[in-house]
């Protein structure tokens, strides 16, 4: 089966600093998410990527926060100066295409702890 | 408004018992619909998608049924184990965009010995 991975796991960090989530996508996938899901809320669409750009993203995603796939298999999020609120866990996903019965693959999750 | 409501919020059953869980959408022009399962702290993983012109799909012990002119699906579990404690987020695709996505607030279902 397989599986998108995300790393870390857990990150700890100082309100300010930058951040950078990873994530692997599957392999032959060519839309690639982010979302965040806040302690106890449901999961929010921060940005979709596709053919090296963003395709669309929320209010969410201001600038603050930007996406890359710097070698072909990595898809990053990073968040350059952390505020509390961004305390949340984030989920990349990806799908092969956009048909009306492809399934969306989600990775583990990172949980960001921003103090 | 583009809209998924979940219901109940919670619920608590004994293992080997039935449940159903509830999803109501507004969403519009609907592509499918999806239950998908969350495991605390883990990434929700896809249960059944069913498309406008399917209303019912199962998956082992999970049937999901689909009314598309009631706007109203629901989550069958029958024997339940322990196992099935989690999160069920319903989830519906619109016809277009990048975004096109929608996320329920998810039942949280706990099973109990």
């Amino acid at each position: 089966e397989p599986e998108v991975t995300q790393t870390p796991s857990h990150q700890v960090t100082q309100m300010g600093q930058e951040v950078i989530l990873r994530c692997v996508p599957i392999s032959n996938h060519l839309y690639f998410y982010w979302y965040r899901q806040i302690l106890g809320q449901k999961v929010e669409f921060l940005v979709s990527f596709y053919n090296n750009e963003i395709s669309e993203k929320s209010e969410i995603f201001d600038d603050q926060f930007s996406v890359e796939r710097p070698d072909g298999s990595n898809f990053t999020l990073k968040i350059r100066s952390t505020k509390l609120e961004d305390s949340a866990m984030y989920f990349c996903a990806s799908i092969l295409d956009r048909g009306s019965t492809d399934t969306q693959y989600f990775g583990p999750g990172t949980r960001l702890t921003v103090l | 408004k583009n809209q998924v409501e979940q219901s109940p919020q919670s619920l608590i059953i004994l293992e080997g018992k039935n449940c159903t869980l509830q999803c109501n959408y507004t969403v519009s022009p609907f592509s499918n619909l999806r239950w998908y399962k969350q495991d605390t702290g883990r990434g929700p993983v896809s249960l059944t998608i069913m498309t406008f012109s399917e209303n019912t799909k199962s998956n082992g012990r999970y049937t999901a049924t689909l009314d598309a002119d009631t706007k109203q699906s629901s989550l069958h579990i029958t024997a339940s184990q322990l196992s099935d404690s989690a999160s069920y987020i319903c989830v519906v695709s619109l016809q277009t965009g990048a975004n096109n996505l929608f996320f329920g607030t998810g039942t949280r279902l706990t099973v109990i010995p």
